[in-house]
């Protein structure tokens, strides 16, 4: 199956840097997604963006699909920007739509 | 903006017990999933369903666990038969289409814990 790399696998911040988080896929997707996890477990999801690029606020992503991989750009960081943030995708082979996940990346933001 | 809904946020059980976690996906949404993380570890995804009818499942899914649409609206996860290794968070999700681009819309997860 298709795999997906993350990095890099942690992150420490001071508060108001800016930051790039990796996401690396195998093979073609026709789906990709990223999520933030906090500190409680809940997924939170951030961007559907299987191709291009989004912005929503101090967070912005950027997939090039062509060359398999993803890039998740967090600015003026803040403290509540901690947990895991985790790139999900999906392979147009694949019949049923799950998703593969990456292992994520665990980012501190420090005050 | 539409969102997948899951109860309880954490269910605290005894290891043999029965468990049924409860899942209200988006209303005009066809496709149902769920997925498993244990602590510290990366989401991995159990089962499918579609048209009322498991899809695909992975090797996790083994018979302690059934899927089950019991009405129009909710979508349950039971495990029959609880083991402490299947402590872990519980997330399901929805999506309107399979075939194209579409997106998935993820609830918010429920914690097990068994003891």
């Amino acid at each position: 199956g298709i795999q997906v790399e993350q990095s890099p696998p942690d992150l420490i911040l001071q508060e108001g840097a800016n930051s790039t988080l990796r996401c690396n896929f195998s093979d073609s997707v026709n789906n990709l997604q990223w999520f933030h996890q906090n500190p409680w477990g809940q997924l939170i999801n951030l961007f559907y963006i299987p191709s291009g690029t989004k912005q929503n606020g101090r967070l912005s992503a950027t997939t090039v699909a062509t060359e398999r991989y993803s890039l998740l750009y967090i600015s003026s960081s803040q403290t509540t920007d901690s947990g895991v943030y985790f790139c999900a995708v999906k392979n147009p082979t694949d019949s049923w739509g799950k998703f593969q996940f990456g292992a994520g990346t665990q980012v501190v933001v420090t005050p | 903006e539409p969102e997948v809904t899951q109860t309880p946020s954490h269910q605290v059980t005894q290891m043999g017990q029965e468990v049924i976690l409860r899942c209200v996906p988006i209303s005009n949404h066809l496709y149902f999933y769920w997925y498993r993380q244990i602590l510290g570890q990366k989401v991995e995804f159990l089962v499918s369903f579609y048209n009322n009818e498991i899809s695909e499942k992975s090797e996790i899914f083994d018979d302690q666990f059934s899927v089950e649409r019991p009405d129009g609206s909710n979508f349950t996860l039971k495990i029959r038969s609880t083991k402490l290794e299947d402590s872990a968070m519980y997330f399901c999700a929805s999506s309107e289409s399979i075939t194209g681009w579409y997106e998935q819309y993820f609830g918010p997860g429920t914690r097990l814990t068994v003891t």
